[in-house]
């Protein structure tokens, strides 16, 4: 079976610091990866998508950076945190485009 | 821009009642539609997914789909305590991105 890791759990960060959050997924082959951030009480925003190994669609424009540098890791990135990127960083895999996505557990990001 | 709404809530149900959650979405080019439950500090987890027209049910579930009224609902009958989330709705962005488009969420409390 498929298995979603990220970490780490959680991170407190100051601002202007630079961030990497991993993500790895184990039991499958090419899934599709997704980076999401959920602010408190708001909902998912899509940041990051990527089909293949090196091939990033950004959403949003912003500080944040992603990339992929094997089959099964997705990795989030910032030179210089804000405050505003303080919430819940969520990864996803899916089998196919337009399909179910599969949430890992999350990472809980605090700037200060 | 590409919305799905629902109603935030709280939709405040009674222990052993039906919980009915409705989702509406704009795309009308949506091929597919899913319902994520989601516990406070925790991450999105996939209950159902949808794809045709009409009733789908797993277990206490029952997920409803009316495209030509683009309406998504999801019926949790003998709601228990343990119900008690937030649950997102998500349908397929038709730009055949792979995307999904999610709503922000209706909160549901199941009080004993």
């Amino acid at each position: 079976s498929q298995t979603i890791h990220q970490w780490p759990a959680t991170l407190v960060q100051p601002v202007g610091s630079p961030l990497s959050l991993e993500c790895t997924v184990e039991g499958t082959s090419n899934p599709n990866l997704y980076w999401y951030r959920q602010a408190a009480g708001r909902g998912l925003q899509l940041l990051f998508y990527s089909v293949g190994i090196g091939q990033i669609s950004s959403e949003v424009p912003q500080n944040l950076s992603a990339s992929r540098p094997q089959d099964r890791q997705f990795i989030l990135s910032s030179k210089k945190l804000l405050l505003s990127d303080s919430g819940f960083y969520l990864c996803a895999w899916s089998l196919n485009l337009g399909y179910e996505q599969y949430f890992g557990p999350g990472t809980r990001l605090t700037v200060t | 821009q590409k919305e799905v709404e629902q109603n935030s809530g709280p939709l405040s149900v009674p222990e052993g009642a039906i919980a009915s959650l409705n989702c509406t979405y704009s795309d009308r080019g949506s091929q597919s539609f899913f319902w994520y439950r989601q516990y406070s500090g925790k991450s999105p987890e996939l209950i159902m997914s949808i794809y045709s027209n009409g009733d789908k049910e797993d277990g206490r579930f029952t997920a409803q789909l009316n495209k030509a009224s683009q309406y998504v609902s999801l019926l949790i009958r003998d709601s228990q305590p343990s119900d008690s989330a937030t649950y997102l709705c998500a349908v397929s962005d038709s730009s055949n991105t792979g995307k999904l488009i999610f709503g922000q969420g209706t909160t549901l409390q199941v009080k004993p």
